[in-house]
């Protein structure tokens, strides 16, 4: 069975960063690539980037550039994203996929909030 | 980026009844392979999105046959043939076609 689990929740204060985690299993890690998409409260999916866990390779959606930064460790079949400069409009649930979207992890709640 | 519009926004029905749910890109969705890279997922209340149809009428496994998706080029529609109660929540198309994926704004199926 194929399983996304991501880290738990974070509150966090404005301008300060947080690393989050998925960790996958039930499938060869680095044959796919790793997405991470973002849901602000009562809103919609926003893609912010992936990243090729086989050679670490990245691509973000231009508004995420200086916000996120993706990364995979192979040995641990874990991908992170790290938030910096964190603000309000980053409150929100992050969320990691695979594999053509066909899973999901059940997502990080991000709060910035002083 | 390639722009995707859902309509209607919000659907209230009863059970058993069908019910269709549009979404039109502003670009066409076939990619240089000859493929359409256009899906739908659900996302029920509080859990995270699922992929229902993906390449616009394929169905994941599991996902029951009352589910049909239909479309090509930018016009695309998902069809829910008597619904029933763990069908309710927003639904949502997506394309992987162009760069960057980009996602409906969503419609909100609830009950009449």
């Amino acid at each position: 069975e194929v399983l996304l689990q991501q880290s738990g929740a974070e509150l966090v204060r404005p301008g300060s960063s947080v690393k989050i985690s998925c960790k996958a299993s039930g499938y060869t890690f680095t044959d796919y690539y790793m997405h991470w998409v973002k849901q602000r409260p009562e809103q919609g999916l926003v893609w912010i980037g992936r990243i090729n866990p086989a050679n670490g390779n990245t691509v973000y959606a231009e508004k995420f550039k200086s916000k996120a930064t993706l990364t995979a460790d192979k040995s641990s079949n874990t991908a992170y994203m790290q938030l910096s400069s964190l603000t309000s409009e980053d409150t929100a649930t992050y969320f990691c996929t695979s594999r053509g979207s066909a899973h999901w992890g059940q997502g990080v709640m991000v709060t910035v909030s002083s | 980026d390639v722009v995707m519009t859902q309509t209607p926004p919000s659907l209230s029905v009863a059970i058993g009844q069908s019910v269709s749910i549009s979404c039109k890109s502003s670009q066409s969705l076939v990619y240089s392979d000859g493929k359409t890279y256009l899906h739908w997922l659900l996302q029920s209340s509080g859990r995270s999105p699922k992929r229902l149809i993906y390449q616009v009428s394929n169905l994941d496994s599991g996902v029951p046959d009352r589910f049909s998706g239909t479309g090509s080029q930018k016009d695309f529609t998902l069809k829910i043939s008597r619904v029933e109660a763990k069908d309710l929540g927003v639904y949502y198309c997506a394309q992987t076609t162009h760069f960057p994926p980009t996602f409906g704004g969503g419609t909100k199926l609830e009950l009449k």
